[in-house]
């Protein structure tokens, strides 16, 4: 199975402040087709992961710009631009170009 | 607008039989994948398997092959997950997701279901 590792394991971001998140696959995630599948969800606390970014840097319809995602092969990234409150929960970070899709072991965003 | 409602939470006993679904809306049902997810206690996702409804190929991770089994019925646009024989170790949330699109990623995902298996 395809490992991804995400850093850091936990942030503590002052609203307005930006926030960065690594993701590293341990194979290329970019398929013959031309496309690369990685993809990053958020699950706030009590509710199901939603769909923040799809292949590596597409916003999902109704995410906030604030939210960019970026990166290529096995190093991607998710930016906040400026963190609101209602960023707070965990992170993940997925592929699916290989079969079982796996997802990064998450980041956990909290405010200062 | 896209809805997958899950059925309500279960407590089983070890070794007693299960079925959970989720119900898909506001689209082609027969169209997308439907995936299945595992968020054990405290922990990450687990990416379990996933079924194309409209002729019930099934992909299943190798860690849950066997383990437990997928279905569809596209009549009622419902998607299953059921277990032969709970164990203590099936606690977890499960997730139904419905693959977009593009193909890759899980684009809306149901409320989840909590399973709880306690003698």
């Amino acid at each position: 199975d395809i490992v991804m590792t995400q850093t850091p394991l936990s942030l503590s971001v002052t609203p307005g402040q930006p926030a960065s998140i690594s993701c590293k696959s341990s194979q290329s995630l970019l398929h013959s087709d031309g496309k690369t599948y990685l993809y990053w969800y958020l699950q706030k606390p009590g509710q199901p992961p939603q769909l923040l970014i799809y292949e590596v840097s597409n916003r999902f319809s109704g995410v906030p710009d604030r939210f960019s995602g970026s990166g290529s092969g096995t190093d991607f990234t998710l930016k906040i631009s400026r963190v609101e409150a209602e960023d707070v929960g965990v992170y993940y970070c997925m592929q699916s170009i290989q079969l079982p899709p796996t997802f990064g072991g998450g980041t956990k965003v909290e405010i200062k | 607008e896209v809805q997958l409602v899950q059925s309500g939470a279960e407590v089983k006993k070890p070794g007693e039989s299960l079925k959970i679904s989720c119900k898909g809306s506001g689209y082609s049902f027969t169209s997308y994948w439907i995936g299945w997810v595992r968020q054990m206690p405290g922990k990450g996702l687990e990416w379990m398997g996933i079924i194309y409804p409209g002729d019930s190929d099934t992909r299943y991770s190798p860690s849950f092959q066997g383990q437990v089994t997928i279905s569809a019925d596209k009549s009622i646009s419902t998607a299953y997950l059921q277990w032969s024989s709970l164990k203590a170790s099936d606690t977890a949330m499960y997730y139904c997701a419905r693959l977009g699109s593009s193909g890759g990623g899980f684009d809306y995902w149901g409320q989840g279901t909590l399973v709880t298996v306690s003698s």
